[in-house]
């Protein structure tokens, strides 16, 4: 079946440490996409990329970096510098852009990180 | 910029009674509007969306939403609820050109009720 994955489902991060959460794709889908989920404040856009090696920041990236190093990964490593690192993310993907340059997104179940 | 707002964070209703789930959003151009609905510990999925047309827009599991752009709003409904439409539901925006930046509703817990 194609779908999203993503791993591991539940993450500890201790004091200072970066960690990385995987997202795999066998949709062959161009685009991908991480965002961040806390309770209350709905889905906000960590990065994105439209195509193999090339990525956009969103609307939160500070103290998140990706790769895009292959059409099907986009893992998402979050940095030291990311203070308040407890949440929710989930990983997207969608098509190359139709007729109307809109498709629709597809998710993974999500990562549930926490600080130790 | 677009924002979203859901004025609701939660809707208790009891099943098979009517649920109407607002949504209104901003924006200085047209807009593509979305919602998406979460299931407990998993990822979201597309119920419905407006691009254009009709502005009544019918989706998957009984629901449908109409686009009013004198009031800026995009409620969704459903005539009779089951226990199983009990999740998260976001409602989402993005702009002509804006490609799949979505930007989502803070989102509407529906609690159904026996």
């Amino acid at each position: 079946d194609g779908g999203i994955t993503q791993s591991p489902k539940y993450l500890f991060r201790k004091e200072g440490q970066n960690v990385t959460l995987s997202c795999e794709q066998n949709l062959n889908h161009d685009a991908m996409y991480w965002y961040r989920q806390d309770p209350g404040q709905g889905l906000r856009l960590i990065y994105y990329s439209q195509i193999v090696n090339d990525f956009q920041k969103g609307d939160i990236a500070e103290g998140y970096s990706v790769s895009r190093e292959k059409k099907e990964s986009f893992p998402l490593t979050v940095t030291s510098a990311q203070k308040n690192p407890t949440a929710f993310y989930l990983c997207a993907s969608s098509a190359r852009r139709g007729t109307r340059g809109l498709e629709k997104l597809f998710f993974g179940s999500g990562t549930q990180l926490s600080v130790l | 910029a677009q924002s979203v707002t859901q004025l609701d964070s939660q809707v208790p209703v009891f099943e098979e009674a009517p649920v109407e789930l607002r949504c209104n959003y901003s924006s200085s151009v047209s807009v593509y509007l979305f919602w998406y609905v979460q299931y407990p510990n998993q990822g979201l999925q597309l119920l419905l969306k407006y691009l254009s047309g009709s502005t009544l827009v019918k989706g998957i599991n009984g629901f449908e939403a109409e686009f009013n752009k004198s009031q800026t709003s995009f409620h969704l409904r459903k005539p009779s609820v089951h226990i199983s439409d009990t999740a998260e539901y976001f409602c989402a925006v993005t702009e002509p050109g804006g490609g799949n930046k979505l930007t989502f509703g803070t989102g509407t817990q529906l609690k159904v009720e026996l």
